[in-house]
């Protein structure tokens, strides 16, 4: 059984593009979370979704982030008109039920220049 | 969600044995301890969950008092490969009518450094 996966593992943008994260959760799992890790700091809850449906966005930027996970296919983390201080490590998880026992993806770095 | 304070770093030597210990005063009756690790440039990894006494697992063992105000992460006979940040979590289980979203929240965490 695949880990959770994510890509691109290293994301570069200019400032004002947007960046597309994706994540695959392991298979047969229906929930998925979303969480950032700026430099030299903690990880820090961003979204969490179930299949179509977004169940808490509480730690989402009010502006220019959005999440979805749909039908088929992986969720995708969206950042639009990207700044400097988006620039951070981007981590997925997984679960098959609600479970503080998640399952992290490696990670996509974003540097914005 | 209970607010969790662990030691900033924490030197060993390879083979030793090694106690992290979390604090943890307003931990609620329904809240769960989970402990997570970390290496650099990687995700967090699930080590162990507790609600009272003792949990083991192949990786490590968790120890919880009566009164749950503080657990103890321990770590039997560290290599060089443990080296990493340990985070100790606490929070409500899932409550499917309650609206728990079992989202984790991250303090800063532990650096153990194991030394040769």
């Amino acid at each position: 059984n695949a880990g959770v996966m994510q890509n691109p593992r290293h994301l570069v943008r200019r400032r004002g593009q947007e960046a597309r994260l994706r994540c695959s959760p392991m298979k047969g799992h229906s929930h998925v979370y979303w969480y950032r890790q700026l430099p030299e700091e903690g990880l820090k809850f961003m979204v969490y979704l179930q299949k179509e449906n977004i169940i808490d966005e509480s730690g989402m930027p009010k502006e220019r982030f959005s999440a979805e996970f749909p039908k088929e296919g992986p969720s995708i983390l969206r950042i639009q008109q990207v700044v400097r201080g988006d620039s951070a490590a981007y981590f997925c998880a997984s679960s098959p039920n609600l479970s503080y026992e998640q399952y992290f993806g490696p990670g996509t770095r974003l540097t914005v220049t | 969600l209970a607010k969790t304070t662990q030691p900033i770093s924490m030197d060993s030597y390879e083979g030793q044995e090694v106690n992290i210990t979390c604090s943890h005063n307003n931990i609620a009756t329904n809240d769960y301890i989970t402990w997570y690790q970390q290496f650099p440039s990687q995700g967090p990894r699930f080590i162990i969950q507790g609600y009272k006494t003792k949990v083991t697992n192949e990786v490590a063992s968790l120890f919880i008092p009566a009164d749950r105000k503080s657990s103890t992460l321990s770590l039997p006979r560290v290599s060089l490969s443990d080296t990493a940040v340990y985070y100790c979590l606490v929070g409500e289980k899932n409550t499917p009518y309650g609206g728990a979203t079992n989202k984790l929240i991250f303090g800063t965490g532990t650096l153990l450094a194991v030394q040769p």
